[in-house]
């Protein structure tokens, strides 16, 4: 079974740092697709960013970047110049062909003035 | 397009009790899902749907079940609700297979007393 790890409950950083969370991955297939997702404290689930396996290239979205390293399963999202309004619980998310959304247990970012 | 709706916000049942959660979209999405969040555990998929009259079992199905008579509609049912599944519901859409981005309800929050 497809499983995702999320290996940081919580962390805080102040306003305008940069955060890397971490996320690991594991499966037999070749070809899925990776998200991360935000959810504020409304319980809104938004998706950040996501990448194909397929592409070598890491997927961005204005602040958000991801370093996708797909021999070791990994999946990191890396926030620049955080804001007060990225406080969320992340989620990373996995996909492949059975099309079951996985997700991990998630990280509660706060994001300190 | 109103997007996912789901249907109460907030609900309490007594044990052995029996109820459905509604969920709709309006985005002729092919796939549609419900998931429960849980303090510490992410998001477990319990049932999805791949189109009209068509569904399947996810991660954790046990207590419920789900039909799917049209595009639209993908209602939850708990046939004897337990204190286990007090928790957080959320029906999600996505158009098709893949890397196609997934839509989530504001959620229902469940009480079993």
């Amino acid at each position: 079974a497809q499983t995702v790890t999320q290996s940081q409950p919580e962390m805080s950083v102040q306003e305008a740092e940069t955060v890397t969370l971490s996320c690991t991955y594991d499966t037999s297939e070749n070809n899925y697709y990776l998200f991360w997702y935000k959810q504020p404290p409304s319980r809104q689930m938004i998706l950040v960013i996501r990448q194909e396996a397929y592409k070598q290239q890491n997927a961005t979205e204005n602040r958000f970047s991801v370093n996708f390293q797909k021999a070791a399963k990994s999946f990191s999202l890396k926030i620049s110049d955080s804001q007060l309004g990225d406080t969320a619980m992340y989620f990373c998310a996995f996909i492949e062909g059975a099309q079951k959304l996985v997700f991990g247990q998630g990280t509660r970012l706060t994001i300190n003035p | 397009n109103a997007g996912v709706t789901q249907t109460p916000k907030f609900q309490v049942l007594k044990t052995g009790q029996s109820m459905t959660l509604q969920c709709a979209q309006d985005m002729n999405h092919e796939y549609m899902s419900w998931y429960r969040q849980d303090p510490g555990m992410g998001l477990r998929l319990i049932h999805y749907s791949v189109g009209a009259g068509i569904t399947d079992q996810g991660e954790v199905p046990n207590g419920y079940n789900v039909s799917r008579s049209t595009t639209e509609d993908f209602p939850l049912r708990l046939l004897s609700a337990a204190p286990s599944q007090t928790s957080v519901y959320f029906c999600a859409s996505r158009l098709g297979t893949g890397a196609q981005t997934q839509y989530f309800g504001p959620g229902t929050r469940l009480l079993v007393l």
